[in-house]
């Protein structure tokens, strides 16, 4: 099983609204990803977690929190966004080997509008 | 500092027939490369890899992928599209430096034709 849940599937917010996003894996990975994806375009990376330890921030504005509460769980916390914070965001797992075959697996995306 | 490149925005092919949807690379050292698949709305599809040995990578779907050092390149192949397989795919390469980041090429829009 290569699954990785994201609820919710889509998100309306206001500026001054606090939401959330989850994201959970099963596959007893221990890197956990957010990233971010415009229309057409690539994903970008916002954060990587390693054994539920924050390992790289991609100079990420403060307004995304990203939290890690055990090996299963990544949340993405969000408030006062801008609208152009509004894209798909992923979530992503590995087994987080050192081994260049070290794979990320998907989930299908939170599709986030900001009004 | 290490790349993908791919070179087609857009490949357009009729079904039935061999697609390819190209990438090339420049990395130090070796190179770990990988395809991805989106369709619509949704997360990125793990379709194969390349590690080490076999230049000939063969994934999901029917997928294969060829390995050319040589030419620095990760070529994605099927022998017959089906209009089903209309997705936005992604070539990526591990980063080398330690971290579990990969680089991502710009994507390329393969539009099969019924």
């Amino acid at each position: 099983d290569t699954e990785v849940t994201q609820t919710p599937k889509h998100l309306v917010m206001g500026m001054t609204n606090k939401k959330s996003l989850k994201c959970e894996q099963h596959m007893g990975h221990r890197a956990m990803y957010w990233y971010k994806q415009k229309a057409k375009k690539p994903p970008e990376l916002m954060f990587v977690y390693s054994y539920e330890k924050l390992s790289i921030n991609e100079s990420v504005p403060s307004r995304f929190s990203p939290e890690c509460p055990n090996s299963s769980l990544l949340n993405l916390h969000l408030h006062a966004l801008q609208p152009e914070d509004s894209a798909l965001y992923l979530c992503a797992s590995s087994q987080a080997t050192s081994l260049g075959s070290d794979t990320q697996y998907f989930g299908p995306g939170t599709r986030l509008t900001v009004l | 500092a290490q790349s993908v490149a791919q070179p087609e925005d857009q490949v357009n092919v009729a079904e039935g027939n061999p697609l390819t949807v190209k990438c090339t690379y420049s990395v130090s050292g070796n190179p770990y490369l990988f395809w991805y698949v989106q369709y619509p709305n949704r997360g990125l599809q793990f379709l194969l890899k390349y590690i080490t040995g076999d230049n000939l990578v063969k994934g999901s779907y029917g997928f294969e992928a060829e390995f050319n050092k040589s030419q620095t390149s990760f070529h994605l192949k099927k022998p017959s599209a089906l209009v089903s397989d209309s997705a936005l795919y992604f070539c990526a390469v591990r980063d080398s430096s330690g971290t579990y980041k990969y680089i991502f090429g710009t994507g390329t829009r393969l539009k099969v034709l019924a």
